[in-house]
């Protein structure tokens, strides 16, 4: 079974802080997603991450794919109260289903 | 172009009932799949259909069901509601294995 785990849990910071989350498996995936879905909302797609040490930057937002493509994380430079919402990452599920997807890190960002 | 769309937004339904879900996918995506998000079991994936036909089946009862029309537009249905399906029910559509775009979600509360 594929399993994405996703660290921290929760995130509480100040405007103007750096974070940093991650997702981790024990499996190798093809690709990881990065989704951040605010309240009542569906996940809306950030970033594709395909090669393995790939970086890719969304303006404050910098996305890491590991050299094993086992894990990924999410950096963000200098929060802002609009970065708040659930971040999920997720990959394509071999075995069955579409994708799995990791638990999420809720991120409030305090003005 | 225009995003995945989902009716009804809100539902609230009494155990026992059924209920139908529609999903219309971005013009040219034949997958469309769907979840179940709850606060404690996170996204959790139901099924996918492609080209009207169902092509990966999550860990569900029977209770929940689905298809696909020749237009990819889809239905999801749930009969004999119980409390714990109480949930955000999402659907994606997608031209890839790599990328899904979500809808808003149907919030169904049952009571």
């Amino acid at each position: 079974t594929q399993l994405l785990e996703q660290s921290p849990q929760f995130l509480s910071i100040q405007e103007g802080e750096n974070l940093t989350v991650y997702c981790n498996s024990s499996s190798v995936f093809s690709s990881l997603q990065w989704y951040r879905q605010e309240p009542g909302e569906g996940p809306v797609l950030l970033v594709t991450v395909v090669t393995g040490g790939e970086v890719k930057k969304l303006k404050r937002l910098t996305f890491q794919f590991g050299d094993a493509r086992k894990d990924s994380s999410l950096h963000i430079t200098a929060a802002q109260p609009g970065d708040t919402g659930l971040y999920l990452c997720a990959g394509p599920n071999t075995n069955a289903g579409k994708s799995t997807f990791g638990d999420g890190t809720t991120l409030t960002v305090k003005p | 172009k225009a995003g995945v769309t989902q009716t009804p937004r809100y539902l609230i339904k009494t155990r026992g009932q059924q209920v139908t879900l529609s999903c219309s996918p971005i013009s040219g995506h034949r997958s469309v799949s769907w979840y179940q998000q709850t606060p404690g079991q996170g996204l959790q994936f139901l099924f996918e259909y492609f080209s009207e036909t169902q092509r990966n089946k999550g860990n569900f009862p029977g209770r929940f069901s689905g298809r696909q029309f020749s237009n990819s537009r889809s239905e999801m249905n749930v009969s004999t509601l119980e409390l714990g399906d109480s949930a955000l029910y999402l659907c994606a559509s997608s031209l890839t294995i790599h990328e899904q775009f979500f809808g808003p979600g149907t919030r169904l509360t049952v009571l």
